[in-house]
C-alpha cells in the first residue's frame, strides 16, 4: 500500500540556516507529492506540490524536488526565519477505488531559534 | 472567502455522551474528508465523502458516523465517546475532476475534542 515516512524530529535551527527535512515514499502507479506546513493553533495548509517525476514545486523559499528513482520528496530552504517554525507534513494523493486519497507522514516539528 | 469552517473549536465531553462536528465549504468542492490528529502522530483519515449522498470508511472509522446531504456540509457524528477519541479534528475538501485532479486538501481550523 501507499505510505510515507519522513524524518523525526524536532529539528532546531538558527535563524538563517539551512533545511532539509528528508521525505520518501512507496506508492503504486505515479502520485502527487505535496508538502503541508501547520502553524500553531491553525490547521494544515498547502506549501508546495509536484505532480510529476522531476517536477520542482517551491513557494515562500521552500523548494522540494519529485525523483521517481529515489522515491523522494525532499523539502529544502536556503535560509531558515523564526517565522517558519512549524509542523511539516510531507503527503502523497493518489487515485484508489472511489476517489482520491491522501496519506500522511507523521510530521517534523520545526523550531527556529533567533 | 470562508473556505472550510469547523464547528465547534472546543469541545469536553464525558464519556458516553455523543456529539457533532460540524463542517462547511464554499469551493463547491466534490470531496469531502474527516481526519483526526493524536499529538505526535500524523492525520489519520476517518471518514471521506465523494460528493452528496456518498460516504466511505477511512482508515480509523470505529465509533465515529457521517452524512453528506449536500455539497456543503460534512457533519461527523461521535456516538458513545470514549477517551481514545480524544484527538484534534480536522475536516478538508478538495476538487477533484476524472484524471485532472491532484488531490490538493484545503482545511479547516480544527477542532479540539477532550473525553473525561
Amino acid at each position: 500500500g501507499n505510505s510515507v515516512t519522513q524524518m523525526e524530529g524536532p529539528v532546531t535551527l538558527s535563524e538563517e540556516a539551512f533545511l532539509t527535512i528528508n521525505c520518501t515514499y512507496t506508492a503504486t502507479g505515479y502520485p502527487s507529492l505535496f508538502w503541508y506546513v501547520q502553524y500553531p493553533g491553525e490547521g494544515l495548509q498547502l506549501l508546495l506540490k509536484a505532480t510529476k517525476a522531476d517536477d520542482k514545486g517551491s513557494n515562500k523559499g521552500f523548494e522540494a524536488t519529485y525523483r521517481k528513482e529515489t522515491t523522494s520528496f525532499h523539502l529544502e530552504k536556503g535560509s531558515v526565519q523564526v517565522s517558519d517554525s512549524a509542523v511539516y507534513f510531507c503527503a502523497l494523493s493518489g487515485r484508489n477505488t472511489g476517489g482520491f486519497k491522501t496519506i500522511f507522514g507523521a510530521g517534523t516539528r520545526l523550531f527556529v531559534k533567533a | 472567502n470562508a473556505g472550510v469552517t469547523q464547528t465547534p473549536k472546543f469541545r469536553i465531553l464525558k464519556i458516553g455522551q455523543s456529539m457533532t462536528l460540524q463542517c462547511a465549504q464554499d469551493m463547491n468542492h466534490n470531496y469531502m474528508y474527516w481526519y483526526r490528529q493524536d499529538p505526535g502522530m500524523g492525520l489519520k483519515l476517518i471518514y471521506y465523502s465523494v460528493g452528496a449522498g456518498i460516504t466511505d470508511k477511512g482508515e480509523v472509522p470505529n465509533g465515529y458516523n457521517v452524512s453528506r446531504s449536500t455539497t456543503e456540509y460534512f457533519p461527523l457524528r461521535l456516538e458513545l465517546a470514549a477517551p481514545s477519541q480524544t484527538s484534534v479534528y480536522f475536516c478538508a475538501s478538495s476538487w477533484t475532476s476524472g484524471g485532472a485532479g491532484t488531490g490538493e486538501l484545503f482545511f479547516g481550523e480544527g477542532s479540539r475534542l477532550t473525553v473525561l
